[in-house]
């Protein structure tokens, strides 16, 4: 399998830009998370789905964010609009099914550049 | 609110060695425990999951202790290798999918 997959890996934008991101999780994996790590907050849960439905968007930081996923192979997380203060890296990660103690599996993340 | 705290920013040690590295949290009495390790520009890699009944877990040079008195896991690396060089993270879990990490520990190791 190829592992999670992420796109794009680097992105730069303007203030106020509409920002997409997307996420392939493993195949098979039922469930999937959105992560934001920057040097000051370390990593930090955005929002997780369990089979296609988001269980808990508390991690979401503003209404500018949002996620979807449309099918068990896709999501996307947008933010409409970025702001500097969005600059961070971006991880998506899939779990086979989210016991207690699963393992994630993460991509290797969106480098966000909000100018 | 929860807390979770892993030891100093970086941790230099020479090739050989045994790399100790520190997770204690408060305010927290989670399940489990993982251990991450992330390398530069790359997403973390799972290495060992230790549960709150289990005191100790091996795997190869990797050994984990788990103490819920103390609120304390200990993450061991012996017979450290440049190979090793990277950031660790902690992350207790509760009985639910959420896991919260830590800041991470730098390790460099000098051949």
């Amino acid at each position: 399998d190829a592992g999670v997959i992420q796109s794009p890996r680097h992105e730069v934008t303007e203030m106020g830009q509409e920002v997409t991101l997307r996420c392939k999780p493993i195949s098979g994996h039922n469930s999937l998370f959105w992560y934001r790590q920057t040097m000051m907050r370390g990593l930090e849960l955005l929002i997780y789905f369990n089979n296609n439905v988001p269980i808990d968007d508390s991690g979401m930081p503003e209404d500018r964010f949002s996620a979807k996923m449309p099918n068990a192979s896709f999501s996307t997380l947008k933010i409409q609009p970025s702001e500097p203060r969005d600059s961070a890296v971006y991880f998506c990660a899939s779990s086979l099914q989210a016991s207690t103690a699963d393992t994630q599996y993460f991509g290797p993340g969106t480098r966000l550049t909000v100018l | 609110s929860q807390k979770i705290e892993q030891n100093s920013e970086a941790l230099n040690i020479q090739e050989g060695k045994t790399a100790t590295l520190t997770c204690n949290y408060t305010n927290y009495s989670p399940a489990y425990l993982q251990w991450y390790r992330q390398d530069p520009g790359r997403g973390p890699v799972f290495l060992l999951l230790i549960r709150e009944n289990e005191k100790e877990k091996r795997k190869e040079r990797l050994k984990v202790t788990f103490d819920t008195t103390l609120k304390q896991s200990l993450f061991h690396i012996t017979a450290s290798q440049p190979a090793d060089s990277a950031t660790y993270l902690c992350a207790p879990g509760a009985n639910d999918y959420k896991l919260s990490f830590g800041a991470g520990t730098t390790v460099t190791v000098r051949a």
